[in-house]
Order: C-alpha cells, then sequence, then structure tokens
C-alpha cells in the first residue's frame, strides 16, 4: 500500500538549532516526494521535491531508496520556519498521498 | 497572476443538507485535484479531473460525494445529506499538467465546512 509517515506531530526546537523533519514512505515503484509547507493563515505551498536536489529557504531533503525515506533537514533554524509541514508521494495518477505532518515550533 | 480561488472560504451547514463547493484554478490549468484536510487524517484526496474528465475519483468517501468540470474549468464539489464527519477545509489544486510529465499543484485557500 502506498503510505507516506510523518511520526512527530510537534517538533519544537530553539532558533539557531538544527531541524530534522522525519518522513518515510511505502511504495512499489520509483517514487517522487515532496515537502509542502502551510505557514500560518496562508495556503499550502510547495517547498521542494526530491527530483530537483535543489535547497530552499536553507532546507534539504535527500532521498534513501534503502531506507525508504526523505527526511527534511535544515542546519540552523529561523523564527519564520515555524509552520506545517507535509510529505507527499506522488502516485502513477499524478495524485498526491500526504503524510499526517509536523508543526514546527522554532522558539527565540 | 490570480492563483487558484475557492468560494465559499466558510461554510456552516445543518446535518443532512447538501452543499456545493466550487474552485476557480488557475487559467489554463489542466488537472485539477479535490483534497480534504480533516483533524486526525491529515490530507486526503478525494478526486482528480484532467479536463473535464475524472479518471480517479478513488478518494471520494461516498455516493453522497460528487463532482463535476465544465468547460475545462471551474469545479464543484457537491456533498448531499452532510454528516458531522464531512466537517473538514477542502483543499483544491490546480496544474498545467501535461501526459507523462509532472508540473507543481498549486493550491487554493479551502473551504471550512462544519456540518452542525
Amino acid at each position: 500500500a502506498q503510505r507516506v509517515t510523518q511520526p512527530e506531530k510537534l517538533l519544537s526546537v530553539f532558533k539557531g538549532a538544527p531541524v530534522e523533519l522525519k518522513c518515510n514512505y511505502s511504495y512499489s515503484g520509483s517514487p517522487e516526494l515532496f515537502w509542502y509547507v502551510q505557514y500560518s493563515r496562508q495556503r499550502l505551498q510547495l517547498l521542494l521535491r526530491h527530483i530537483s536536489r535543489e535547497s530552499i529557504k536553507g532546507f534539504t531533503a535527500d532521498l534513501n531508496k534503502g531506507e525508504t525515506s526523505f527526511h527534511l533537514k535544515k542546519p540552523f533554524a529561523q523564527e519564520e520556519d515555524s509552520a506545517m509541514y507535509y510529505c507527499a508521494l506522488m502516485d502513477s495518477s499524478y495524485k498526491l498521498i500526504f503524510g499526517s505532518g509536523t508543526r514546527l515550533l522554532v522558539r527565540p | 497572476g490570480a492563483g487558484v480561488s475557492q468560494s465559499p472560504s466558510n461554510k456552516v451547514t445543518e446535518k443532512g443538507k447538501d452543499v456545493e463547493l466550487r474552485c476557480d484554478p488557475i487559467s489554463g490549468h489542466t488537472a485539477l485535484y479535490w483534497y480534504r484536510q480533516s483533524l486526525g487524517q491529515g490530507l486526503e484526496f478525494l478526486i482528480y479531473f484532467q479536463g473535464n474528465s475524472a479518471p480517479d475519483k478513488s478518494g471520494l468517501p461516498s455516493d453522497r460525494f460528487s463532482a463535476e468540470r465544465t468547460g475545462g474549468s471551474v469545479s464543484t464539489l457537491t456533498i448531499q445529506r452532510t454528516q458531522q464527519e464531512d466537517s473538514a477545509v477542502y483543499l483544491c489544486a490546480s496544474s498545467p499538467r501535461t501526459s507523462g510529465s509532472y508540473n507543481e499543484q498549486f493550491f487554493g485557500p479551502g473551504t471550512r465546512l462544519t456540518v452542525l
């Protein structure tokens, strides 16, 4: 079955600390994975996708097929990073299968 | 330019009533998706349109839910005989997707549905 798991509902860190938001997936094929972010009172938006291998707002995510993981990382968290983060898998019909989300709270 | 818009932004209804939720995609986007965001369930796929046809309706939770798209543009999600468990934020997304490739999905602000 296709599934995305985000084990942490809430992750709280201090400003300047490293951040890692965990994501594991189950998919019987070559996965295409994404991180979406929803800031307070804003709409859901794409943060990054694994296939582009880019860094957005200091965030990176590496696909590890052996561990079926796609963890989101940032070396130094900023207060403006506080938001809801969703990991998502695209299936063969191009729809997104989302994890349950992790709320990141960056404290001053 | 204008993004995906949805109306109404909030809808409160009584159990048993029918509701219609509207999505206006970005002009020229051929693919349109409906998702539902509810407490404890996260974001769930409901239905996907390519043009006016719906090749994937697998996420519709019951036959009380239906959706249509006309003119390759506006889409309406209809929920008949609403139940309290239908309370959620309904999100619409569109993408310029052409077959064989992925394009980013752009999300609307959502419609918050509350069934009393």
